[in-house]
Protein backbone atom coordinates (compact mmCIF):
# COMPACT_ATOMS: atom_id res chain seq x y z
CA UNK A 1 0.00 0.00 0.00
CA UNK A 2 1.10 3.36 0.10
CA UNK A 3 3.51 5.13 2.38
CA UNK A 4 4.24 8.86 2.66
CA UNK A 5 7.42 10.32 4.22
CA UNK A 6 7.02 13.54 5.26
CA UNK A 7 9.90 16.18 6.52
CA UNK A 8 10.72 17.95 8.37
CA UNK A 9 9.01 16.72 11.98
CA UNK A 10 8.92 20.60 13.20
CA UNK A 11 10.15 24.02 11.50
CA UNK A 12 10.31 27.32 12.89
CA UNK A 13 11.09 30.51 11.10
CA UNK A 14 10.84 34.12 11.27
CA UNK A 15 7.85 36.16 10.52
CA UNK A 16 8.09 37.40 6.35
CA UNK A 17 10.42 33.96 5.80
CA UNK A 18 9.58 31.27 3.80
CA UNK A 19 9.02 27.69 4.54
CA UNK A 20 9.15 24.45 2.66
CA UNK A 21 7.96 21.08 3.68
CA UNK A 22 8.56 17.85 1.66
CA UNK A 23 6.73 14.32 1.43
CA UNK A 24 7.48 11.37 -0.75
CA UNK A 25 4.97 8.67 -2.00
CA UNK A 26 5.64 5.46 -2.57
CA UNK A 27 2.46 3.99 -4.91
CA UNK A 28 3.12 5.29 -8.61
CA UNK A 29 -0.47 5.21 -8.57
CA UNK A 30 -1.15 7.89 -6.84
CA UNK A 31 -2.10 11.10 -8.86
CA UNK A 32 -3.82 13.02 -5.96
CA UNK A 33 -1.76 15.10 -3.33
CA UNK A 34 -3.51 17.46 -1.00
CA UNK A 35 -1.76 19.24 1.57
CA UNK A 36 -3.86 20.15 5.08
CA UNK A 37 -3.46 22.41 8.19
CA UNK A 38 -4.66 21.56 11.15
CA UNK A 39 -4.81 24.01 14.50
CA UNK A 40 -5.05 23.01 17.89
CA UNK A 41 -7.94 21.33 18.45
CA UNK A 42 -9.36 20.99 15.08
CA UNK A 43 -10.24 18.94 11.86
CA UNK A 44 -7.83 18.81 9.44
CA UNK A 45 -8.50 21.94 6.82
CA UNK A 46 -7.49 21.65 3.14
CA UNK A 47 -5.29 24.11 1.77
CA UNK A 48 -4.21 23.10 -1.38
CA UNK A 49 -4.07 20.42 -3.56
CA UNK A 50 -2.51 19.33 -6.96
CA UNK A 51 -3.56 16.49 -9.46
CA UNK A 52 -0.58 14.31 -11.27
CA UNK A 53 -1.09 16.10 -14.48
CA UNK A 54 -0.15 19.41 -13.12
CA UNK A 55 3.24 20.28 -11.64
CA UNK A 56 2.83 23.28 -10.25
CA UNK A 57 -0.43 25.24 -8.04
CA UNK A 58 -0.36 28.52 -6.20
CA UNK A 59 -2.91 30.17 -4.37
CA UNK A 60 -1.37 33.38 -3.15
CA UNK A 61 1.19 33.08 -0.49
CA UNK A 62 0.66 28.81 -1.03
CA UNK A 63 2.43 26.95 -3.61
CA UNK A 64 2.28 23.13 -4.50
CA UNK A 65 5.24 21.53 -6.52
CA UNK A 66 5.38 17.77 -7.76
CA UNK A 67 7.57 15.76 -9.62
CA UNK A 68 5.98 12.49 -10.60
CA UNK A 69 8.96 11.04 -11.86
CA UNK A 70 10.96 11.20 -8.65
CA UNK A 71 7.72 10.92 -6.37
CA UNK A 72 8.11 13.28 -4.27
CA UNK A 73 5.94 16.73 -3.67
CA UNK A 74 6.53 20.00 -1.50
CA UNK A 75 4.52 22.67 -0.10
CA UNK A 76 5.79 26.48 0.01
CA UNK A 77 4.53 29.15 2.17
CA UNK A 78 5.99 32.38 1.20
CA UNK A 79 5.54 35.70 3.61
CA UNK A 80 5.25 33.64 6.83
CA UNK A 81 2.81 34.97 9.19
CA UNK A 82 2.10 34.13 12.66
CA UNK A 83 -0.90 32.66 12.14
CA UNK A 84 0.50 30.17 9.27
CA UNK A 85 1.67 28.05 12.96
CA UNK A 86 -0.19 24.63 13.32
CA UNK A 87 0.56 21.53 12.07
CA UNK A 88 0.88 20.45 8.38
CA UNK A 89 0.15 17.16 6.85
CA UNK A 90 0.83 16.13 3.19
CA UNK A 91 -1.51 12.92 2.12
CA UNK A 92 -1.93 10.45 -0.66
CA UNK A 93 -4.32 9.01 -2.88
CA UNK A 94 -4.69 6.71 -6.35
CA UNK A 95 -8.56 8.98 -6.47
CA UNK A 96 -10.00 6.02 -7.66
CA UNK A 97 -13.24 5.22 -5.63
CA UNK A 98 -13.02 3.56 -2.42
CA UNK A 99 -9.57 4.88 -2.45
CA UNK A 100 -8.38 6.87 1.34
CA UNK A 101 -6.02 9.44 2.06
CA UNK A 102 -2.98 8.28 3.51
CA UNK A 103 -0.95 10.77 5.27
CA UNK A 104 2.50 12.05 6.33
CA UNK A 105 3.70 11.98 10.10
CA UNK A 106 2.98 16.30 9.97
CA UNK A 107 5.33 18.93 10.62
CA UNK A 108 4.62 21.83 12.71
CA UNK A 109 5.44 25.10 11.78
CA UNK A 110 6.21 27.82 14.47
CA UNK A 111 6.30 31.47 12.97
CA UNK A 112 7.68 34.03 14.91
CA UNK A 113 7.12 37.74 14.93
CA UNK B 1 -18.60 19.58 -1.08
CA UNK B 2 -20.47 16.97 0.99
CA UNK B 3 -20.98 18.11 4.58
CA UNK B 4 -20.37 15.92 7.41
CA UNK B 5 -22.26 15.96 10.56
CA UNK B 6 -20.39 13.95 13.13
CA UNK B 7 -20.91 13.13 16.91
CA UNK B 8 -20.22 13.00 19.88
CA UNK B 9 -17.91 15.55 19.89
CA UNK B 10 -16.08 14.53 23.15
CA UNK B 11 -17.03 11.63 25.57
CA UNK B 12 -15.12 10.62 29.05
CA UNK B 13 -15.75 6.83 28.92
CA UNK B 14 -15.08 4.18 31.29
CA UNK B 15 -12.46 1.28 30.40
CA UNK B 16 -14.09 -1.98 29.63
CA UNK B 17 -17.45 0.58 28.06
CA UNK B 18 -18.12 0.86 24.63
CA UNK B 19 -18.72 4.37 22.53
CA UNK B 20 -20.30 4.44 18.86
CA UNK B 21 -19.37 7.60 16.81
CA UNK B 22 -21.98 8.37 13.93
CA UNK B 23 -21.05 10.11 10.75
CA UNK B 24 -24.63 11.88 8.44
CA UNK B 25 -23.56 13.14 5.47
CA UNK B 26 -25.76 15.42 3.50
CA UNK B 27 -25.72 13.73 -0.20
CA UNK B 28 -24.71 10.55 -1.10
CA UNK B 29 -21.59 8.56 -1.03
CA UNK B 30 -20.25 5.12 -2.10
CA UNK B 31 -17.02 4.82 0.56
CA UNK B 32 -16.94 6.42 3.94
CA UNK B 33 -13.59 6.37 6.07
CA UNK B 34 -12.56 6.25 9.62
CA UNK B 35 -9.45 7.98 10.64
CA UNK B 36 -7.49 7.54 14.29
CA UNK B 37 -5.48 10.54 14.79
CA UNK B 38 -3.08 10.03 18.94
CA UNK B 39 -2.10 13.14 20.72
CA UNK B 40 0.47 14.78 18.77
CA UNK B 41 0.04 12.35 15.42
CA UNK B 42 -0.94 12.37 12.43
CA UNK B 43 -4.34 10.51 10.83
CA UNK B 44 -4.04 6.72 10.70
CA UNK B 45 -6.71 4.72 8.28
CA UNK B 46 -8.78 2.26 10.23
CA UNK B 47 -11.20 1.17 7.60
CA UNK B 48 -12.84 2.19 4.48
CA UNK B 49 -16.73 1.23 4.58
CA UNK B 50 -19.05 0.82 1.53
CA UNK B 51 -22.92 0.63 2.07
CA UNK B 52 -24.10 -3.11 1.43
CA UNK B 53 -20.94 -4.47 2.60
CA UNK B 54 -18.56 -5.34 5.30
CA UNK B 55 -15.81 -2.80 5.68
CA UNK B 56 -12.09 -2.96 4.85
CA UNK B 57 -9.94 -3.05 7.75
CA UNK B 58 -6.05 -2.00 7.66
CA UNK B 59 -3.26 -3.72 9.31
CA UNK B 60 -3.39 -3.34 12.91
CA UNK B 61 -7.47 -2.49 13.33
CA UNK B 62 -9.96 -5.55 13.59
CA UNK B 63 -13.87 -5.65 12.97
CA UNK B 64 -14.45 -6.85 17.09
CA UNK B 65 -12.34 -3.71 17.89
CA UNK B 66 -14.11 -1.00 15.94
CA UNK B 67 -17.20 -2.33 14.27
CA UNK B 68 -18.15 -0.46 11.37
CA UNK B 69 -21.95 -0.04 10.16
CA UNK B 70 -22.94 1.39 6.90
CA UNK B 71 -26.40 0.96 6.78
CA UNK B 72 -27.17 3.25 3.43
CA UNK B 73 -24.91 6.04 1.54
CA UNK B 74 -25.05 8.78 3.60
CA UNK B 75 -24.20 7.40 7.12
CA UNK B 76 -22.18 5.14 9.65
CA UNK B 77 -20.88 4.35 12.90
CA UNK B 78 -18.19 3.55 13.96
CA UNK B 79 -17.63 1.97 17.35
CA UNK B 80 -14.79 1.68 19.77
CA UNK B 81 -15.22 -1.24 21.79
CA UNK B 82 -13.88 -2.66 25.40
CA UNK B 83 -12.20 0.48 25.35
CA UNK B 84 -8.35 0.90 27.52
CA UNK B 85 -6.94 3.96 27.94
CA UNK B 86 -4.60 3.64 24.97
CA UNK B 87 -8.04 3.92 22.20
CA UNK B 88 -8.11 8.15 23.89
CA UNK B 89 -7.82 10.18 20.49
CA UNK B 90 -9.46 11.75 18.34
CA UNK B 91 -11.32 9.54 15.76
CA UNK B 92 -12.83 11.42 12.33
CA UNK B 93 -14.81 10.25 9.46
CA UNK B 94 -14.21 11.07 5.72
CA UNK B 95 -15.91 11.19 2.62
CA UNK B 96 -14.54 11.54 -1.17
CA UNK B 97 -16.25 14.14 -3.02
CA UNK B 98 -16.91 12.49 -6.19
CA UNK B 99 -14.76 13.48 -9.64
CA UNK B 100 -13.51 16.90 -8.05
CA UNK B 101 -11.10 14.51 -5.74
CA UNK B 102 -11.33 16.60 -2.53
CA UNK B 103 -12.25 14.61 0.93
CA UNK B 104 -13.88 16.34 3.70
CA UNK B 105 -13.42 15.41 7.21
CA UNK B 106 -16.22 15.52 9.84
CA UNK B 107 -15.07 17.46 13.01
CA UNK B 108 -14.04 14.49 15.14
CA UNK B 109 -14.71 12.69 18.11
CA UNK B 110 -12.54 13.25 21.30
CA UNK B 111 -12.40 10.32 22.94
CA UNK B 112 -11.14 10.00 26.53
CA UNK B 113 -10.76 6.35 28.26
CA UNK B 114 -10.44 6.75 32.33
Amino acid sequence: GENVEQHPSTLSVQEGDSAVIKCTYSDSASNYFPWYKQELGKRPQLIIDIRSNVGEKKDQRIAVTLNKTAKHFSLHITETQPEDSAVYFCAASTGQAGTALIFGKGTTLSVSS
Amino acid sequence: SAVISQKPSRDICQRGTSLTIQCQVDSQVTMMFWYRQQPGQSLTLIATANQGSEATYESGFVIDKFPISRPNLTFSTLTVSNMSPEDSSIYLCSVRGGVVYGYTFGSGTRLTVV
